[in-house]
């Protein structure tokens, strides 16, 4: 099946810093969704983007799907931005398979 | 517009017990799933419903049944509870058609069989 791999594991960074979060995966793919998972385990809707360039405030996401992965921008980061950041990708059959996560923690 | 909704938040079960957990969806989706996550990973499917009246394996079965009630709701059930199922359970739906549109997740369920 295909493979989801993000990178880095774990970030930790200051109020304010700015973060590239990276999604690759091992196939082509129908869909790409960005999640994040808050402290509380609620998974919120980032970008539903599976080609092209989307941007919502402070966030924004990359796909270059003929090259296999995805990019997650997050500017000035604030402390309500911790959390996990999910990549989950569609090959077929209409499934998701999710990577592992990238664990961001942002310190006042 | 409720979005996703499951019950219960949090159970205790042991070993051997069953329970059902139940989600519920007002967006008029069509596609239904079910996930667990387990500590430290990403979400892997159990079961999955395309449309109404139709329930397919995912990832991870084993141990589980599904059955979509109606165009709303999703059921899991676990029939004999074991230790390995503790996790939290997410429930999520969304449009399909020839692919599959945005995910949209409930709460979870935190479930712990001792």
């Amino acid at each position: 099946g295909i493979q989801v791999e993000q990178s880095p594991p774990d970030l930790i960074l200051q109020e304010g810093a700015n973060s590239t979060l990276r999604c690759n995966f091992s196939d082509s793919v129908n869909n790409l969704q960005w999640f994040h998972q808050n402290p509380w385990g609620q998974l919120i809707n980032l970008f539903y983007i599976p080609s092209g360039t989307k941007q919502n405030g402070r966030l924004s996401a990359t796909t270059v799907a003929t090259e296999r992965y995805s990019l997650l921008y997050i500017s000035s980061s604030q402390t309500t931005d911790s959390g996990v950041y999910f990549c989950a990708v569609e090959r077929k059959a209409q499934k998701l398979v999710f990577g592992q996560g990238t664990r961001l923690t942002i310190n006042p | 517009n409720a979005g996703v909704t499951q019950t219960p938040k949090f159970q205790v079960l042991k070993t051997g017990q069953s329970m059902t957990l139940q989600c519920a969806q007002d967006m008029n989706h069509n596609s239904m799933y079910w996930y667990r996550q387990d500590p430290g990973m990403g979400l892997r499917l159990i079961y999955y419903s395309a449309s109404e009246g139709t329930t397919d394996k995912g990832e991870v079965p084993n141990g589980y049944n599904v059955s979509r009630l109606n165009k709303r709701e999703f059921s899991l059930r676990l029939e004999s509870a074991a230790p390995s199922q503790t996790s939290v359970y997410f429930c999520a739906s969304s449009v399909t058609g020839t692919r599959l549109y945005e995910q949209y997740f409930g709460p979870g369920t935190r479930l712990t069989v001792t």
